[in-house]
């Protein structure tokens, strides 16, 4: 079993909706929770991070963390084209560099 | 520079060959990590240099690879006796410090094993 699981989609919805994404995980020593972008061929952009439980929010996007369910979510409002990508949760232990990443989902917006 | 910089950005090679990848990570940033993304994957965590030393090299796959970092900021990934399973996209990241979590990717350097 991966530390980490995320669907990786292909998810395709149209412009303007809310888009779910989500990861569960095993390690019940994860403290940091980051959800990165990545355009093809282009390195992850961090676009959220949360520490511990809890919610999270910068513009349309939205992050949530549940310890105790070990499960994250990122939300997307609005959606645009522009936020096709591919979106990657990742997380790590305190006291810790090594980031344990998902696998990604891919994210379709149509117009 | 004004981001993390891979070179080369694409790297063909034939099987049992030696291959360097270079890192130039963002200036000030102490932190250096190196990952491998293979292809419909998450990056994988291989090496992560704080300063000159590799304080956690436990995601380094096998005695093939080997990475440095002589002068605390550019950093080279050295791969020996390649395998067709060493393609993959070898991503490098930088960051402030130990405690920062926002870490920087560079657009990584595709590695092809023929």
């Amino acid at each position: 079993q991966k530390e980490v699981e995320q669907d990786p989609g292909p998810l395709s919805v149209p412009e303007g909706a809310i888009v779910s994404l989500n990861c569960t995980y095993s390690n019940s020593a994860f403290q940091y929770f980051m959800w990165y972008r990545q355009y093809s061929r282009k390195g992850p952009e961090l676009l959220m991070y949360t520490y511990s439980s809890g919610n999270k929010e910068d513009g349309r996007f939205t992050a949530q963390v549940d310890k105790s369910s070990k499960y994250i979510s990122l939300f997307i409002r609005d959606s645009q084209p522009s936020d096709s990508a591919t979106y990657l949760c990742a997380m790590k232990s305190g006291g810790y560099q090594k980031v344990t990443f998902g696998t990604g989902t891919k994210l379709q917006v149509i117009p | 520079g004004a981001g993390v910089s891979q070179t080369p950005s694409n790297k063909v090679t034939e099987k049992g060959k030696y291959v360097e990848l270079r890192c130039d990570p963002i200036s000030g940033h102490t932190a250096l990590y190196w990952y491998r993304q293979s292809l419909g994957q998450g990056p994988e965590f291989l090496i992560y240099f704080q300063g000159t030393g590799a304080a956690d090299d436990s995601g380094l796959p096998n005695d093939r690879f080997f990475a440095v970092r002589p002068e605390g900021s550019v950093s080279t990934l050295k791969i020996q006796r390649t395998e067709r399973g060493d393609s993959a996209v070898y991503l490098c990241a930088s960051s402030l410090g130990h405690s920062n979590t926002e870490a920087f990717f560079g657009q990584g350097t595709r590695l092809t094993v023929v």
